[in-house]
């Protein structure tokens, strides 16, 4: 079956610049989770979303980062004015119920010139 | 909140030879504990997963031990082949289901 989605699978912006990153999870995975991971670096934790509850935005870097998710479906990522230190892998994980496994897109790479 | 630890960052092994991989985590209500592995260019996959009322759990070569006790869990690879050459990362659930993950383990498994 389909697994997490996730676009662009590249994105070169110009520092400065807004970027949105999109976050197509498995049907009907009640949680989802935004990482970001730096060159040769773990999972650095940003936000976490699960089903109706409040989000637990207490990863999200500054106030530059913000994330939105509709229902149980698709989120996306914002970085606002974006800085030469947000280069990285942007990873989407979404899971079942809770204490079940999650399941990862292959990330967003984005580059910041 | 829920901490979890992960040793060794860097594990070199010859090929045949067993790797293992030990996490520890802090919270005591954390009752799962998944093993995924990171390839170059790619999101990390689940390999293998236990649970807290389970003390052993074996997929062909690959194998995961928990003791609730110590709170600590590893991950065991035997006969590694190059293939196995990745990034692993431990994990644990906190008491509200959140995950945590440890810092990675990048395995070299050389010929």
């Amino acid at each position: 079956g389909a697994g997490v989605s996730q676009s662009p699978s590249n994105k070169v912006t110009e520092k400065g610049k807004d970027v949105e990153l999109r976050c197509d999870p498995i049907s009907g995975h009640t949680a989802l989770y935004w990482y970001r991971q730096r060159l040769g670096q773990g999972l650095e934790f940003l936000i976490y979303f699960q089903g109706n509850s409040a989000p637990d935005k207490s990863g999200l870097p500054s106030d530059r980062f913000s994330a939105e998710r509709t229902g149980e479906s698709v989120s996306t990522l914002t970085i606002q004015r974006t800085q030469q230190e947000d280069s990285a892998v942007y990873l989407c994980a979404s899971g079942d119920t809770v204490n079940s496994p999650l399941h990862f897109g292959n990330g967003t790479r984005l580059t910041v010139t | 909140g829920e901490n979890v630890e992960q040793h060794p960052s860097t594990l070199s092994v010859q090929e045949g030879d067993s790797a293992v991989i030990k996490c520890t985590y802090s919270d005591s209500a954390s009752n799962y504990f998944p093993w995924y592995k990171q390839e170059l260019g790619k999101g990390p996959q689940l390999i293998i997963d236990i649970r807290s009322n389970v003390g052993e759990k074996k997929d062909q070569r690959i194998a995961v031990t928990l003791n609730k006790t110590a709170k600590h869990f590893s991950l065991h690879i035997t006969e590694t082949q190059p293939e196995d050459s990745a990034v692993y990362f431990c994990a644990a659930t906190d008491s509200w289901g959140k995950f945590q993950f440890g810092a990675g383990t990048q395995v070299v498994v050389t010929p």
